[in-house]
Order: C-alpha cells, then sequence, then structure tokens
C-alpha cells in the first residue's frame, strides 16, 4: 500500500469549507483513493473513493490531479458535527493487500 | 444482521488472564480485518482474512495474540496472558471484493473496549 502524508490537525469554524490535502508520491496505476472519517469512540465510515479528476457525493467531493500523487479532501460548509479524524488511504485493499491507515488529520470545528 | 458485530462491546480483565474477542461481519464480505486503536491514537493493523485464511499476520504484535477465522464467517481473535499495554479498542471490519460495481469500503463494527488492570 502507498505511503500517506496528511496533516496531524486542522481548525476550522462552522460554515466554512474545509480541505485536507493527502500526499501519495508512490501511488500505483491500480491504486485508488479513499477517505474515511472516525469519530469519537467509534469505527471509521466510509466517505469517498476517486480514482482521477473529480469525485462528488452527498458529503464530500475529492479532488485528485492528473499526476495523482495528491488529493484533496473538501467538505462543504462544515458544521460542528465534522469534527471528526479524517484518514486517507492509497491502494483499497481485498486484493491480497492489508489495508494501513496511517494517523490521520484531526479536524476541529469551532462555532 | 445489517452491520459487523463484535463481542463483548466491553471487557475488564485481570493482568495474565487470557480473553477472546469476536467478530461477525457482513454475510457475504470475503475479507475481514483486525485492528487496534489505543486511546487518542490511530488505527493499528493487526491482521486480515482473506476467507479463512491470513496472508500476512505480520501486524500481530507478538505470540501472545492469534486469531482465527472459520466458515469464511466469524473470527475471533485471541490474546493470552494479557498485559496493560494489550488495553485498547479492537475494531474489527469486513468489505467484498473490489470490483467494477464495489468499491472494496470496509464496514467497521463498535469494536470491543479492552481494559487489563
Amino acid at each position: 500500500l502507498a505511503k500517506t502524508t496528511q496533516p496531524i490537525s486542522m481548525d476550522s469554524y462552522e460554515g466554512q469549507e474545509v480541505n485536507i490535502t493527502c500526499s501519495h508520491n508512490n501511488i500505483a496505476t491500480n491504486d485508488y483513493i479513499t477517505w474515511y472519517q472516525q469519530f469519537p469512540s467509534q469505527g471509521p465510515r466510509f466517505i469517498i473513493q476517486g480514482y482521477k479528476t473529480k469525485v462528488t457525493n452527498e458529503v464530500a467531493s475529492l479532488f485528485i490531479p492528473a499526476d495523482r500523487k495528491s488529493s484533496t479532501l473538501s467538505l462543504p460548509r462544515v458544521s460542528l458535527s465534522d469534527t471528526a479524524v479524517y484518514y486517507c488511504l492509497v491502494g483499497v485493499g481485498n486484493r491480497d493487500d492489508k489495508i494501513i491507515f496511517g494517523k490521520g488529520t484531526r479536524l476541529h470545528i469551532l462555532p | 444482521g445489517a452491520g459487523v458485530s463484535q463481542s463483548p462491546s466491553n471487557k475488564v480483565t485481570e493482568k495474565g488472564k487470557d480473553v477472546e474477542l469476536r467478530c461477525d461481519p457482513i454475510s457475504g464480505h470475503t475479507a475481514l480485518y483486525w485492528y487496534r486503536q489505543s486511546l487518542g491514537q490511530g488505527l493499528e493493523f493487526l491482521i486480515y482474512f482473506q476467507g479463512n485464511s491470513a496472508p500476512d499476520k505480520s501486524g500481530l504484535p507478538s505470540d501472545r495474540f492469534s486469531a482465527e477465522r472459520t466458515g469464511g464467517s466469524v473470527s475471533t481473535l485471541t490474546i493470552q496472558r494479557t498485559q496493560q499495554e494489550d488495553s485498547a479498542v479492537y475494531l474489527c471490519a469486513s468489505s467484498r471484493l473490489l470490483s467494477a460495481t464495489n468499491t472494496g469500503e470496509l464496514f467497521f463494527g463498535e469494536g470491543s473496549r479492552l481494559t487489563v488492570l
């Protein structure tokens, strides 16, 4: 699985757009980029996944440049309930591969 | 059930005792993963199963830890002679095969919180 680097923590305010960038310089051709969200005392949950360009769902958008060496998770108009840890994963397992979570980005939304 | 089920949700044990943690994955999910998360820390990979086999056991912290999966379904994580540093939340996740129509998303259980006194 490709190694990922993302900020340890971020603060933002309610109503703002939050962008969390993840670096993955050694991403492989077949690798997907997946983001998970974890609230305190819960297991992580899937947010969004993409391979290239832009993906949008009801929760977030994922921007992936042409070289795919980084990706940006965009959360529109955050609220206090978006306070969580966000993990970027590259490679997507279940192909005889273990799935390693990095340390994630601890996002703190302020009122 | 509809989701990944883990039991017990909480376990308090004395140092030196053995514990068993159970994970019941979503029906039809071929892959099953165990992680450990200490307070305020990230997820530490322990082991994963593809069917009943575990291709990579390198994440298990010591030989006191073992895991098995039977019938391609339920998995048990066993910790022998527990130590205080084993205290953590143990999370289980399952997934289907990555395909053109499936993201290979991990579905997590609520975890088993282990406290070793």
